[in-house]
């Protein structure tokens, strides 16, 4: 079963407006780290988040991470038709049998122009 | 630096054949994972190798096997393929933490 959970599924907003997503995870992690994924192609890693960590900023991009309720967003500001992907958190944690990454269902961002 | 390359990128097969997937990570990377991609149930992690063993292992059956080479490349084998099988392939190699991905290998069974 996945580990990470994304909300929304889909989200559909204006070119210009900020993007919100959410993702909640059920154990403990050593990072967190978001994903984004245009039309079925390969994944492009964005930010890694450690848990440790509360907050992270990358350009647009600005990650939070709250430990004790095992959650985290990602908020891409003023966004633009090329955001138009869908975005995955995976979450890094020790486990049985080692290091294991596991992703959420991820959300489908459609910013229209 | 080039990036993670995976082949072939699509692949046709029929029930019951086998098929061999390859992932080249980027130089001086030792860290490969595959993950398997379907619109049923997402991203889900097959297996890890780190210099050549296999570090990790996710909940799929013994159907498929994976191994790396010395020079890091690793190749996935999918053996008695099951309509099931059909998805989106991803390879990713690790220095650190951060894992960068390859473009896929789309394998449908038909």
């Amino acid at each position: 079963s996945q580990q990470g959970e994304e909300d929304p599924q889909a989200l559909s907003i204006q070119e210009g407006e900020n993007a919100t997503m959410n993702c909640s995870y059920k154990t403990s992690i050593n990072n967190l780290q978001w994903y984004r994924q245009n039309s079925g192609r390969g994944l492009v890693h964005l930010i890694l988040i450690r848990s440790n960590e509360r907050e992270k900023h990358s350009g647009r991009l600005r990650v939070t991470l709250d430990t004790s309720k095992k959650s985290s967003s990602l908020l891409i500001t003023a966004s633009r038709a090329a955001d138009t992907a869908s975005y995955f958190c995976a979450t890094d944690r020790w486990g049985t049998g080692g290091f294991k990454t596991i992703f959420g269902a991820g959300t489908r961002l459609f910013v229209k122009a | 630096k080039a990036g993670v390359t995976q082949t072939p990128r699509y692949l046709i097969k029929t029930r019951g054949q086998q098929v061999t997937l390859s992932c080249s990570p980027i130089s001086g990377h030792r860290s490969v994972s595959w993950y398997q991609q379907t619109p049923g149930q997402g991203l889900q992690f097959l297996f890890e190798y780190f210099s050549e063993t296999q570090r990790n292992k996710g909940n799929f059956p013994g159907r498929f096997s994976g191994r790396q080479f010395s020079n890091s490349r690793s190749e996935m084998n999918v053996s008695t393929l099951e309509l099931g099988d059909s998805a989106l392939y991803l390879c990713a190699s690790s220095l650190t933490d951060e894992q960068f991905f390859g473009p896929g290998t789309r394998l449908t069974v038909l």
